[in-house]
């Protein structure tokens, strides 16, 4: 157990709805990542946040959005959803260490778009 | 940006052999290279991680190196044992004031054979 949280674990919703998933990070960790994987696209880096603000993003849709509240906790908001948007979604939080962040994954949300 | 190739895509061991896995990357910035596992329908979980001031790192069975002229680093695996039969990641960032964009290979399957 890595200590990151993620609700729900599954989620099945149907194409044009919209859908949030939440993290919580590890106690102290103040950076949350949120990635995704697909079978086609390994694990895609989507969005860094650190103590609420945006600090690095990836290949992000402009249909996603992410935040991250004052108790650390981010929510990803995935909206128009397509069947390709189907994926595993993780978040990750990171601790400084040795130089660098270490990023430690949560368990998932599996995302079933039908 | 960065891209990171990741081989060979599957590798089958016998028990007590070691395991050699190997990934490139393209960008000469990138100076953290962390290594996942990741078991079927769980979390990638860090295993081990270089910086790119160090050559080489061991912790018990597990060993990465890096070879920064080349831009290529290896994880090794001696000993092997049915339980490190999983999917095996490696990735690369540039850690720039605490933005981390990490870019993963596509993952080698790697099978320990009793």
């Amino acid at each position: 157990d890595s200590g990151v949280t993620q609700t729900p674990k599954h989620l099945i919703t149907a194409t044009g709805q919209r859908v949030t998933l939440r993290c919580s990070p590890r106690s102290g960790d103040l950076s949350v990542y949120w990635y995704q994987q697909s079978l086609d696209q390994g694990l895609q880096f989507l969005i860094q946040y650190y103590n609420g603000e945006e600090r690095a993003k990836g290949n992000i849709l402009e249909r996603f959005s992410a935040q991250q509240f004052p108790d650390l906790h981010s929510e990803l908001n995935l909206s128009s959803l397509e069947l390709g948007d189907s994926a595993l979604y993780f978040c990750a939080s990171s601790v400084y260490s040795g130089g660098t962040y270490e990023q430690y994954f949560g368990p998932g949300t599996r995302l079933t778009v039908t | 940006g960065e891209n990171v190739e990741q081989h060979p895509s599957t590798l089958s061991v016998q028990e007590g052999d070691s395991a050699v896995i190997k990934c490139t990357y393209s960008d000469s910035a990138s100076n953290y290279f962390p290594w996942y596992k990741q078991e079927l329908g769980k979390r990638p979980q860090l295993i081990i991680d270089i910086r790119s001031n160090v050559g080489e790192k061991k912790d018990q069975r597990i060993a990465v190196t890096l070879n920064k002229t080349a831009k290529h680093f290896s994880l090794h695996i001696t000993e092997t044992q049915p339980e490190d039969s999983a999917v095996y990641f490696c990735a690369a960032s540039s850690d720039h004031q605490g933005a981390q964009k990490l870019v993963f290979g596509q993952g080698t399957r790697l099978t320990i054979n009793p």
